[in-house]
């Protein structure tokens, strides 16, 4: 069976500080997609960056970041120089692009409270 | 972005009316989605429509029928409702399986 967790419900922290918001999947397949979503309190989720099973490479865009790692099945982001905008919920997502359901697995997503 | 946009954005009904919501995305995909977002509870897929076809049904009540007219517009009727179906309505689409895209959600109270 497939399961995302997201075992963060809530952090804070002071901006500008440096947070990291986990990840771990579980999953059979030998192809599948991870994303992390952003839902701001306007409760838009905006999605934020989408990795390929076959693909390990770290990414960094500005100051985000996202480390894959399937040894530890985890695919982790982080926040450098963390801002009062920043404030939102994030969701890790889970789908198998072959398998013809359309499914996303989600987690509980993790409340990030940037403080100013 | 303007990409998936949702209509309306806050819902108050009672229990008795009947009431839809729109979705309609500019993205040019063909599967477009229905989630529920309730507080303290993980999203839920609703429903799933690939080419106007409805491929995803994941044991919703029949108080909430969609309907997919075409690849742009997704609708979800509502109707008898009950307090507990409060929830965040979001829709997104996609194409194919690719990444989803999501509307801002429709905020549903039921009195």
């Amino acid at each position: 069976a497939q399961k995302v967790t997201q075992a963060q419900t809530e952090i804070s922290v002071v901006e500008k500080e440096d947070v990291t918001l986990d990840c771990v999947y579980e999953t059979r397949d030998t192809t599948y997609y991870l994303f992390w979503y952003k839902q701001p309190p306007s409760g838009e989720l905006v999605f934020l960056i989408r990795r390929n099973s076959f693909d390990e490479q770290n990414e960094i865009s500005g100051r985000y970041s996202w480390n894959f790692q399937k040894s530890t099945s985890s695919f982790n982001f982080t926040i450098t120089a963390s801002q009062v905008v920043d404030s939102a919920v994030y969701f890790c997502a889970l789908s198998d692009p072959t398998s013809g359901t359309y499914k996303y697995i989600f987690g509980t997503g993790t409340r990030l409270k940037v403080l100013a | 972005e303007t990409g998936v946009t949702q209509t309306p954005r806050h819902l108050v009904m009672g229990m008795t009316n009947k009431k839809s919501l729109k979705c309609e995305q500019h993205l040019g995909h063909n599967a477009m989605y229905w989630y529920k977002q309730s507080a303290k509870k993980p999203l839920e897929l609703m429903f799933v429509y690939s080419l106007e076809e409805r491929v995803e049904n994941n044991s919703v009540p029949s108080r909430f029928s969609p309907e997919c007219p075409n690849s742009s517009h997704l609708f979800l009727h509502l109707h008898t409702l009950q307090p507990e179906d409060s929830a965040l309505y979001l829709c997104a689409s996609s194409q194919e399986e690719d990444t989803q895209y999501f509307g801002p959600g429709t905020r549903l109270t039921v009195l």
